[in-house]
């Protein structure tokens, strides 16, 4: 079965802090995102990457950067962690190919700035 | 930017009765898709109507689209309190990615 794992479900912070958020997929999927939650806001999305080594900026890239060293594994960083950086954030994967394919989504990463 | 806007943004219904959600999005599409997320989950997707299509049945779900009005809806029928969760919406903006609304929160009372 498709899965997407994200290293942590739950994290809290420090301001000023560098984080990292892992994720992993076993699908052989070219294509993975980050995006995080906030409640009356839905998704949006930080980063995107659709190869090794290549990624392209979403909706809110500030204040966030990415990794993708190999297929399987996505990182978002937050450089110097702020408490409005506070949120749900999740990956998703999808394969190449078509307008719109289907994301599949981990469970989420809950992170706390304090 | 959000694209698709769910409607309504909450809905409370009692078990076996049906629930419909709309959305709605502003560009034309390729396709259109369905996702669920239960509590303190990610989403999971649920179905995908394509542009030509005007309706798509899985199980209980039914989806319909209308491109003339840029709108589409999902009904659960027989709802039960394991439906209980947030549905997005989310359209293809070009390749790869999707934009997904803010979600409609479905609570089902046993």
């Amino acid at each position: 079965d498709v899965k997407v794992t994200q290293s942590s479900r739950y994290l809290v912070k420090r301001t000023g802090e560098k984080v990292f958020l892992e994720c992993v997929q076993d699908m052989d999927h070219e294509n993975m995102f980050w995006y995080r939650q906030d409640p009356g806001l839905g998704l949006r999305l930080i980063y995107f990457s659709y190869d090794v080594k290549m990624k392209e900026k979403g909706d809110i890239p500030e204040g966030y950067s990415v990794s993708r060293e190999k297929k399987e594994r996505f990182s978002l960083i937050l450089e110097s962690a702020s408490t409005n950086q506070t949120s749900m954030y999740l990956c998703a994967s999808s394969p190449q190919g078509g307008l719109g394919q289907p994301q599949h989504f981990g469970d989420g990463t809950r992170l706390s700035i304090l | 930017s959000q694209q698709g806007e769910e409607d309504p943004q909450a809905l409370s219904i009692q078990e076996g009765e049906n629930a419909t959600m709309n959305c709605s999005y502003k560009t034309s599409i390729n396709n259109l898709q369905w996702y669920r997320q239960n509590s303190g989950r990610g989403l999971v997707h649920l179905i995908l109507i394509r542009s030509n299509e005007r309706e798509k049945h899985s199980g209980r779900l039914r989806v319909t689209l209308d491109t003339s009005k840029k709108s589409s809806s999902l009904l659960i029928t027989a709802s039960r309190a394991a439906d209980t969760a947030s549905y997005f919406c989310a359209t293809p903006p070009g390749y790869n990615k999707l934009i997904f609304g803010a979600g409609t929160r479905l609570a089902v009372h046993p």
